[in-house]
């Protein structure tokens, strides 16, 4: 119940085009979704994040979409760049929790 | 220049040996975390603080041991308990309790390996 899956493992986009990211949780109890970005040798970064009250969130070309009901949340890249390449993950918590649980994390290639 | 500092960058040491991987805060978080890298697995919470000496072990904490006794640092060391000891080592820290953001701030990393 405390997991977080997330797919697909990898990914390779054309430069230009949409990435799109999933992941799937089984805990009700999770209200805070984020996204981290992370290049090689590098400390992972916050990308974006969401709570359950709202059905998406969009900072630039970023987009977190949110399904309540489905329990899934994704992530979506518009106009996917080369410099986007990175290893994304999702993450999980619960209020009062203080923890992230983690997905697998997906590696992203976008091609010029 | 506010911010998380890990040091080494690489780390290397031979099998028995314990060593300690240092953590540095100067963002005045109570919460800090210290989770394990490796690949295709994501990221394993190893052990974290809410508060000064007080400390709980996360998911994979086996051959680890971790001390708080600043708000600024949280150590870890790998014993030679532990049994597959090289990865990407991070440390992240929180505001914590006293706030209602659940942001974590990840530092830059240690690569240890033991061979």
């Amino acid at each position: 119940q405390q997991q977080v899956k997330q797919s697909p493992q990898s990914l390779i986009v054309q430069k230009g085009g949409i990435s799109i990211i999933n992941c799937a949780y089984e805990n009700t109890a999770f209200d805070y979704f984020p996204w981290y970005q992370q290049f090689p040798g590098k400390g992972p970064a916050l990308l974006i994040a969401i709570r359950p009250d709202v059905s998406e969130k969009k900072e630039g070309r970023f987009t977190i979409s949110f399904n309540k009901s489905a329990k899934q949340f994704s992530l979506h890249i518009m106009d996917s760049q080369p410099g986007d390449s990175a290893t994304y993950f999702c993450a999980a918590s619960m209020r009062g929790a203080q923890k992230l649980v983690f997905g697998q994390g997906t590696r992203l290639t976008i091609n010029p | 220049d506010g911010g998380i500092t890990q040091s080494p960058k690489y780390l290397f040491r031979k099998e028995g040996q314990n060593v300690t991987l240092s953590c540095e805060q100067n963002l005045n978080h109570d919460a800090m975390y210290w989770y394990r890298q490796d690949p295709g697995q994501g990221l394993r919470l190893i052990y974290y603080s809410q508060i000064v000496n007080d400390f709980q072990k996360g998911d994979i904490a086996e051959g680890y041991s971790v001390s708080r006794e600043k708000k600024e640092s949280f150590p870890l060391t790998v014993t030679s308990a532990q049994k597959n000891p090289t990865a990407f080592y991070l440390c992240a820290s929180s505001i914590g309790m006293a706030g209602t953001s659940y942001e974590q701030y990840f530092g830059p990393g240690t690569r240890l390996t033991v061979t």
